[in-house]
């Protein structure tokens, strides 16, 4: 089944321990995003990648760190969260960048609690 | 900067009737509007999308409009059914810019 898979599920942290949550697409898609979503933000997009080895800061990438090794993964980092990142976490994944219909599939989300 | 607003935050809608959800845009010349849809505890999921050099895509009961004029989209659902009750996302392509959802709940 094509998928985008994020784990953890639900986590819940305190401050200043570093954390990874991991994404995982079985797609061979070349593009992959993270995003978060706030109340009354929709979702904001935190890094992407357009291949192995490329990234780039999206619209809210500070506090982030992303890596892309190899197609399939693309980790999230967060080396000393603080409450302000406290959120929903969406992994997603699609076939290319840089096309203007954009179809991503997303994974099941990521409930990230820093206290 | 906001580029998409969805400035209702919920609907309701009885059964059978039409869901009408708006969205107004900035910033944009030739581009891709898309609708996702969330369920809770899914990740979005894309419903339909339209170019803006159309000004209707219809999918079954899902019709997006766009006037590039009043810089407005609206996601038409005809007959509405309890299985549409989600939150739906419209969004600029082709970064996805999402505005910040409209939640919709479908009456029986």
């Amino acid at each position: 089944e094509a998928q985008v898979t994020q784990n953890p599920r639900y986590l819940i942290t305190v401050t200043g321990k570093k954390l990874t949550v991991t994404c995982s697409q079985n797609m061979n898609h070349e593009y992959m995003s993270w995003y978060r979503q706030d109340p009354g933000l929709g979702l904001r997009q935190i890094y992407y990648s357009m291949n192995v080895e490329v990234t780039d800061k999206g619209d809210v990438p500070e506090g982030y760190k992303v890596s892309r090794k190899e197609k399939r993964n693309f980790p999230l980092i967060l080396e000393s969260p603080s409450p302000n990142q406290t959120s929903l976490y969406f992994c997603a994944s699609s076939p290319q960048a840089g096309v203007a219909k954009n179809i991503q599939y997303f994974g099941a989300g990521t409930r990230l609690s820093v206290l | 900067d906001q580029q998409v607003k969805q400035n209702s935050p919920s609907l309701s809608v009885q059964e059978g009737r039409i869901s009408i959800l708006n969205c107004d845009y900035t910033n944009s010349m030739f581009d891709y509007f898309l609708w996702y849809k969330k369920y809770p505890a899914e990740g979005p999921t894309f419903l339909i999308s339209i170019s803006s050099i159309k000004d209707k895509n219809e999918d079954g009961r899902f019709t997006v409009f766009l006037n590039k004029s009043a810089k407005h989209l609206s996601l038409h659902i005809v007959p509405s059914q309890p299985g549409d009750s989600a939150v739906y996302f419209c969004v600029k392509g082709n970064k996805l810019v999402f505005g910040a959802g409209t939640i919709l709940r479908v009456k029986s």
